[in-house]
C-alpha cells in the first residue's frame, strides 16, 4: 500500500539555519509527490510539488528533489526565517488514489 | 479566484448529537476530499468525491458520511458524536480525481469540539 514516513518533531533552528526535513515514501505505482506548510491557525497550503523521478521542486526559497532509487523527497531550505514556523507535511498521491500525508513536522524558528 | 471555505468554521456540539459541516470548493473544481486533523492522530483522509460520487474512502466509522451536490459544493456528516470526535475538520478541492499531479486546495477547516 501507500504511505509517507517524515522526519518526528519538533525542529527548533536559530535564524538563517539549514533546514532538512526528511520524508520517505513507499508506493505501489509512480506518484506525485508534494509539501504542504500549515500556519497555526489555518489550513493546509501546497509548498511545492514534483510529478515524476528526478523532477526538483521549489518555492519561497524551499526545495525537494523526487528521488525514486531512495523513495525519498527531502525539504531543504538554505536559510530559514522566522516566519518559516510552521507544520510541514510531505504527501502523494497515485493515479485514481486518495491523498497520503505524513504525520507533521513542526518546526519553530527562533531569532 | 475565491479560495475553499467552510461554514461553520467553529462549533461545539454535545456527545449524542449529530453535524453537519459544509465545504465550497474553488470554482471549476469537482473533487472536493474530507480530512480529520487531531494533535494525535495527525491529518486522517475521510473521503473523497468527484462528480457527486463517492471515490475513495478512508477508515472511519459509519457515522461518518458525506455528499456532494451538482454544484460540486459538499457536506459530511456525524452522527451520534464521540468526545473523540472532536477535531478539525479539513477540506480540499482539487480540479480532477484521477490525475496524480492535481494538487489540491484546503480550506480553512471546521473546528468541532464535543462536549
Amino acid at each position: 500500500g501507500n504511505s509517507v514516513t517524515q522526519m518526528e518533531g519538533p525542529v527548533t533552528l536559530s535564524e538563517e539555519a539549514f533546514l532538512t526535513i526528511n520524508c520517505t515514501y513507499t508506493a505501489t505505482g509512480y506518484p506525485s509527490l508534494f509539501w504542504y506548510v500549515q500556519y497555526p491557525g489555518e489550513g493546509l497550503q501546497l509548498l511545492l510539488k514534483a510529478t515524476k523521478a528526478d523532477d526538483k521542486g521549489s518555492n519561497k526559497g524551499f526545495e525537494a528533489t523526487y528521488r525514486k532509487e531512495t523513495t525519498s523527497f527531502h525539504l531543504e531550505k538554505g536559510s530559514v526565517q522566522v516566519s518559516d514556523s510552521a507544520v510541514y507535511f510531505c504527501a502523494l498521491r497515485e493515479t485514481g488514489n486518495q491523498f497520503y500525508f505524513g504525520t507533521g513536522t513542526s518546526l519553530t524558528v527562533i531569532p | 479566484k475565491a479560495g475553499v471555505t467552510q461554514t461553520p468554521r467553529y462549533l461545539i456540539k454535545t456527545r449524542g448529537q449529530q453535524v453537519t459541516l459544509s465545504c465550497s470548493p474553488i470554482s471549476g473544481h469537482r473533487s472536493v476530499s474530507w480530512y480529520q486533523q487531531t494533535p494525535g492522530q495527525g491529518l486522517q483522509f475521510l473521503f473523497e468525491y468527484f462528480s457527486e460520487t463517492q471515490r475513495n474512502k478512508g477508515n472511519f466509522p459509519g457515522r461518518f458520511s458525506g455528499r456532494q451536490f451538482s454544484n460540486s459544493r459538499s457536506e459530511m456528516n456525524v452522527s451520534t458524536l464521540e468526545l473523540g470526535d472532536s477535531a478539525l475538520y479539513l477540506c480540499a478541492s482539487s480540479l480532477a480525481s484521477t490525475g496524480a499531479s492535481y494538487e489540491q486546495y484546503f480550506g480553512p477547516g471546521t473546528r468541532l469540539t464535543v462536549t
